[in-house]
């Protein structure tokens, strides 16, 4: 009930392209959905999140789209570009500890 | 806004030696703190989590320990290293807001 299940696991998209990764979720107590960005050697960054409370959160060129009962987000970006090339985690948190669940990653490549 | 230090960024290793990784905040007091692992191409494991000096939870049962000496310092170490300890450490924190890590630089291990 903890985890968070991400796919697809790669993903390979032309320049201008729509990339589109998904996650589930088991806990109903998770209030927080956030995705990271991680470049190679380097540690995750905080990229955009939303919480339960709305559908669809948008930031640039990065949209979260959030289905509640379907227990579903989903991170799009629009006109990928070749710096978009990274490893993208969904997350979720809840509870007093405010533990991080992460999914178990995509590894997105922006062909030029 | 909250910085946090880790160091060193790369590690090698001999199979049962000690091992210590630090990790130290700034810009926030009393934050939550955790050490994740991640494996080569894998996701993010969660090792411990600490809420306060002196209090560690352990996630997985493992070769590793976590201490927490000062509000601002979280140490991850090791009596005797083994193979499947290799991997890249990293140190997360959520701040004063407690939603949204942030994340050290991470340090590679190695252990040969």
């Amino acid at each position: 009930q903890q985890q968070v299940k991400q796919s697809p696991q790669s993903l390979i998209v032309q320049k201008g392209g729509i990339s589109i990764i998904n996650c589930a979720y088991e806990n109903t107590a998770f209030d927080y959905f956030p995705w990271y960005q991680q470049f190679p050697g380097k540690g995750p960054a905080l990229l955009i999140a939303i919480r339960p409370d709305v559908s669809e959160k948008k930031e640039g060129r990065f949209t979260i789209s959030f289905n509640k009962s379907a227990k579903q987000f989903s991170l799009h970006i629009m006109d990928s570009q070749p710096g978009d090339s990274a490893t993208y985690f969904c997350a979720a948190d809840g509870g007093a500890t405010n533990k991080l669940i992460f999914g178990t990653g995509t590894l997105l490549a922006v062909q030029p | 806004s909250q910085t946090i230090h880790q160091w060193p960024a790369t590690l090698v290793q001999p199979v049962g030696s000690p091992l210590s990784l630090e990790c130290t905040v700034e810009g926030t007091s009393n934050p939550n703190l955790y050490w994740y692992r991640q494996a080569a191409g894998r996701g993010l494991q969660l090792l411990f989590y600490s809420i306060g000096i002196d209090q560690i939870s352990s996630e997985v049962p493992q070769n590793l320990s976590a201490s927490r000496p000062q509000d601002r310092q979280f140490i991850l170490s090791s009596k005797k290293l083994l193979l499947s300890d290799s991997g890249f450490y990293l140190c997360a924190s959520p701040g004063q807001s407690n939603y949204g890590y942030t994340f050290g630089s991470g340090t590679r291990l190695t252990v040969v």
